[in-house]
């Protein structure tokens, strides 16, 4: 079965520095998203993405991140320059058609991202 | 703004045992609802979904049924096994164009034991 794939699975990096997160969305789908679960809070919705711009983006979603899809089949984003409340589980997630309230999304394993 | 809320966890059962989880939510429209499902080192999986008022979803024994009178989806199994320990989002998506983001619920963490 067709699945959404992340790497890394960890990352750890230093205050400062750039970090990009990389996804395999299933590859007939057209919408990707990201989401970030911080240790022990809700799941939070960050960005969704169709047809090479962003669609949606949250509160959260400040200049020092990006989204990219620099190929046929890789999704990244991007944070310029990391902060230790950056630190979190990152979800990327698919669909396959038009991206409505009853499409289903199909999330990856995540990256942990650790910022220290 | 759109919001779910659960009941918090963690929840421990016995192998068999009949499991609730509930979950209300707060929408301005007319939302589509799902529960995911996060096994230990895996992503979330859908497990069920329903997009209008009394629709029932359920999957894999699991029945969740949209309640619009009491803006609930609560999940719910006969028999648990100890292979169900995993945690369990109640989700909601609004938007009925493109992009809709979901809006996810704490999790609730269920253990089974044998």
């Amino acid at each position: 079965e067709p699945e959404v794939t992340q790497t890394p699975s960890h990352q750890v990096t230093q205050m400062g520095q750039e970090v990009i997160l990389r996804c395999v969305p299933i590859s007939n789908h057209l919408y990707f998203y990201w989401y970030r679960q911080i240790l022990g809070q809700k799941v939070e919705f960050l960005v969704s993405f169709y047809n090479n711009e962003i669609s949606e983006k949250s509160e959260i979603f400040d200049d020092q991140f990006s989204v990219e899809r620099p190929d046929g089949s890789n999704f990244t984003l991007k944070i310029r320059s990391t902060k230790l409340e950056d630190s979190a589980m990152y979800f990327c997630a698919s669909t396959e058609t038009g991206g409505g309230a009853a499409d289903t999304q199909y999330f990856g394993p995540g990256t942990r991202l650790t910022v220290l | 703004g759109d919001s779910v809320t659960q009941m918090e966890g963690p929840v421990t059962l016995s192998e068999e045992a009949f499991l609730t989880i509930n979950c209300t939510y707060t929408a301005t429209g007319y939302p589509s609802l799902f529960w995911y499902v996060q096994y230990p080192g895996e992503g979330l999986q859908l497990l069920l979904k329903a997009t209008k008022a009394d629709d029932k979803g359920s999957n894999k024994g699991f029945e969740a049924t949209y309640r619009k009178e009491t803006t609930s989806f609560h999940l719910e199994k006969g028999s648990v096994q100890v292979s169900d320990s995993a945690v369990y989002f109640c989700a909601l998506s609004e938007k009925e164009t493109s992009g809709s983001r979901l809006t996810f619920g704490e999790g609730t963490q269920l253990t089974v034991n044998p």
